[in-house]
C-alpha cells in the first residue's frame, strides 16, 4: 500500500495569513493526488484533484501543486471558515490512501 | 443534484456483522460509470479506504479488510451495502459512502452513519 505522509500534524495561523500544507507518497503517484477538508461532524468536501484542479465551487484562494512523490496544497489568505482539518490521498494504486490529516487551528 | 445518504445500526455487539446501506438520490445506479466507494473515519482519526463498486460490478477491497468485507448494489432501490463480518470495538468509526468521480476522486459525500461496536 502506499502510504501518505502529511506535515504539520496541526499548525496554528491567523485570518490572512498564507497557508502550506505538504504532502509526501512513499512512491511516485504521478498527479495522483486530491485534498479535501474536513469541518468537525461534518463530510469531508473534494477541494483539489489531479494535484493542482480546483473542485467547482472552492474558492480560487486554495491551490495545490507537486508531481510524483511530493505535494503541497495552499491557503492563500486564511479566512475564518477555512479552520479545519485537510486530508491528503492517492489515486494512484489500489487500495487508496490519506494522509493522517493537518489540522488548521486559530492563532 | 447528486446525494447520498448512509443509513445503518448504530450500535453493534463484538461479533455481529455490520449491514450498511447507501441511498442515492438524482442518480441512477445504472447509469454509465457510477463508481462508489465506503469509508471510515475512527474518532478523532484518519480517513480509510474500505471498498470500492464500479459500474460493470468490479468490486476491491482493503488489503486489511478484504475477508470482512462485502460490497453489493441493489438497483431498484438505487442503493449500495456494505457488510462488514465480526466486528470488534477497534471498528468503532463513522462510516460513509462516496461517488468516485471521472477523475477519480471522491466528489460526493455522504453525512456519514456513526456506528459503535461493544457489548
Amino acid at each position: 500500500d502506499i502510504q501518505m505522509t502529511q506535515s504539520p500534524s496541526s499548525l496554528s495561523a491567523s485570518v490572512g495569513d498564507r497557508v502550506t500544507i505538504t504532502c509526501r507518497a512513499s512512491q511516485s503517484i504521478y498527479t495522483y493526488l486530491n485534498w479535501y477538508q474536513q469541518k468537525p461532524g461534518k463530510a469531508p468536501e473534494l477541494l483539489i484533484y489531479v494535484a493542482s484542479s480546483l473542485q467547482s465551487g472552492v474558492p480560487s484562494r486554495f491551490s495545490g501543486s507537486g508531481s510524483g512523490t511530493d505535494f503541497t496544497l495552499t491557503i492563500s489568505s486564511l479566512q475564518p471558515e477555512d479552520f479545519a482539518t485537510y486530508f491528503c490521498q492517492q489515486s494512484h494504486s489500489t487500495p487508496r490512501t490519506f494522509g493522517q490529516g493537518t489540522r488548521v487551528e486559530v492563532k | 443534484q447528486v446525494t447520498l445518504k448512509e443509513s445503518g445500526p448504530a450500535l453493534v455487539k463484538p461479533t455481529q456483522t455490520l449491514t450498511l446501506t447507501c441511498t442515492f438520490s438524482g442518480i441512477s445506479l445504472t447509469s454509465s460509470e457510477v463508481r462508489v466507494a465506503w469509508i471510515r473515519q475512527p474518532p478523532g482519526k484518519a480517513l480509510e479506504w474500505l471498498a470500492r463498486l464500479d459500474w460493470n460490478d468490479d468490486r476491491v477491497y482493503s488489503t486489511s479488510l478484504k475477508t470482512r468485507l462485502t460490497i453489493s448494489k441493489d438497483t431498484s432501490k438505487n442503493q449500495v451495502g456494505l457488510t462488514m463480518t465480526n466486528m470488534d470495538p477497534i471498528d468503532t468509526a463513522t462510516y460513509y459512502c462516496a461517488r468516485i468521480s471521472r477523475k477519480d476522486a471522491f466528489d460526493i459525500w455522504g453525512q456519514g452513519t456513526m456506528v459503535t461496536v461493544s457489548s
